[in-house]
């Protein structure tokens, strides 16, 4: 099993629709939580830091349930330009280490 | 403020060759980082460097990979020799004093054939 689980999609939504992502995570000594954007043949980017009281960017919302060890990404009205593959990212307190799930692929479509 | 730049943007070898890629974080940072993505799979961490001191190599297959950091500053990864399965992109990465924020390079698309 995976430290970081995701769902490997592709979700196919038409523009304007509302998607939600999830993410479990199995090292409860985890510290820190992230969602990472990548485009096609480019670099991850960080898109958000995940708080335990939920935390909003624009029309993103992040989640994070620390008992459940479950992390969620909401994108709410979806543009053409969110398609990406979504990582959902967990830090380990020792070394600073980002663990990396495989990715979930969104394609917003017209 | 430069990003991180890495090169070469792309690499086809034969197998059995040896390769190396460069990295030059940003600028003050002093941890670095070489991740390795394979296709439809989220980065893997091979080394993290604190200065010039690797502080995380548990990943890194020793046998044929190996990698510095001279000066504490810009590093090489190299493999030798290498194999098909090699085939994947390495990512380097940077932060200042272990801080969260990663950024990563444009990476090193590796095609051994």
């Amino acid at each position: 099993r995976k430290e970081v689980e995701q769902d490997p999609g592709p979700f196919n939504v038409p523009e304007g629709a509302t998607v939600a992502f999830n993410c479990t995570y199995s090292n409860s000594a985890s510290q820190s939580f992230f969602w990472y954007r990548q485009d096609c043949r480019k670099e991850p980017k960080l898109l958000m830091s995940v708080y335990s009281s939920g935390n909003e960017d624009g029309r993103f919302t992040a989640q994070l349930n620390r008992a459940s060890q479950y992390i969620s990404l909401l994108i709410r009205d979806s543009k053409l330009s969110d398609s990406a593959t979504y990582l959902c990212v967990v830090r380990r307190g020792e070394g600073n280490k980002l663990v990396f799930g495989a990715g979930t692929i969104l394609r917003v479509k017209s | 403020e430069a990003g991180v730049v890495q090169s070469p943007r792309y690499k086809i070898i034969e197998k059995k060759q040896p390769v190396a890629f460069w990295c030059n974080p940003i600028s003050g940072h002093n941890t670095l980082y070489w991740y390795l993505q394979n296709l439809g799979q989220g980065p893997e961490l091979l080394i993290r460097y604190e200065n010039e001191e690797a502080v995380d190599d548990s990943q890194l297959p020793k046998d044929r990979f190996s990698a510095e950091r001279l000066k504490g500053v810009d590093s090489t990864l190299k493999i030798q020799p290498a194999e098909l399965g090699d085939s994947a992109v390495y990512l380097c990465a940077s932060s200042q004093d272990g801080a969260y924020g990663y950024t990563f390079g444009s990476g090193t698309r590796l095609t051994v054939v």
